[in-house]
């Protein structure tokens, strides 16, 4: 069965530290990747989504991720976190050309203390 | 643009109550879903709805039923709800299949005594 890990349950961080964030899944096929982010007290908003081409993207808010086919990997990096990236973060993979079925981790949430 | 709209946002029920989770979204997406997201274990798919007029069960649908009432329109329905209902319940659309993202909605927050 498909599943994605997540490596790190929480992370506390510094203003202005760097951050990275885990993401490793299972599945032989060619997959969809994505990363959400969930503020507090609100619902689920798209970060950032791999479906082919250059495995380095760009999201919202200085995000980016990196895919590694080789390491069935899609780490979340931020150079220089703020106080308001302070949230949950959500993994989620669905194989590419099939039906949108998300398969998410179990999330990581991140504190960034001024 | 509402997006994705669930009603209620809060409800308590007591042990064998039934209840039905509204969900509506106002972008023309084919696709709905439902899922439960519990403490420590992301969110898990309950049912999902391809397009208007299908349904299918995803990974923990034991205890609900869903109707995919038109295509703005996906509920979820708990018969008689038990503590292990307990959760925060989302609803999703999305334009289709595979690489389009999922839009979610604000949660319903259900506690079950």
């Amino acid at each position: 069965a498909q599943s994605v890990s997540q490596h790190n349950h929480h992370v506390i961080l510094s203003e202005a530290a760097s951050l990275e964030l885990g993401c490793n899944y299972s599945y032989g096929g060619t997959v969809n990747l994505f990363w959400y982010v969930q503020y507090p007290g609100q619902h689920l908003q798209l970060l950032l989504k791999y479906f082919s081409g250059d495995p380095l993207v760009k999201g919202i808010k200085g995000f980016e991720a990196e895919f590694i086919k080789s390491k069935f990997s899609f780490n979340l990096r931020k150079p220089s976190v703020q106080w308001s990236d302070t949230a949950e973060y959500f993994c989620a993979v669905t194989p590419s050309g099939g039906y949108n079925k998300l398969i998410f981790g179990a999330g990581t949430r991140l504190a960034v203390h001024p | 643009n509402a997006g994705v709209t669930q009603t209620p946002k809060f409800q308590v029920l007591k042990t064998g109550q039934s209840m039905t989770l509204q969900c509506a979204q106002d972008m023309n997406h084919n696709s709905m879903y439902w899922y439960r997201q519990d403490p420590g274990m992301g969110l898990r798919l309950i049912y999902y709805s391809a397009s208007e007029g299908t349904t299918d069960k995803g990974e923990v649908p034991n205890g609900y039923n869903v109707s995919r009432l038109n295509k703005r329109e996906f509920s979820l329905r708990l018969e008689s709800a038990a503590p292990s209902q307990t959760s925060v319940y989302f609803c999703a659309s999305s334009d289709g299949p595979g690489s389009q993202p999922q839009h979610f909605g604000d949660g319903t927050r259900l506690s079950i005594l």
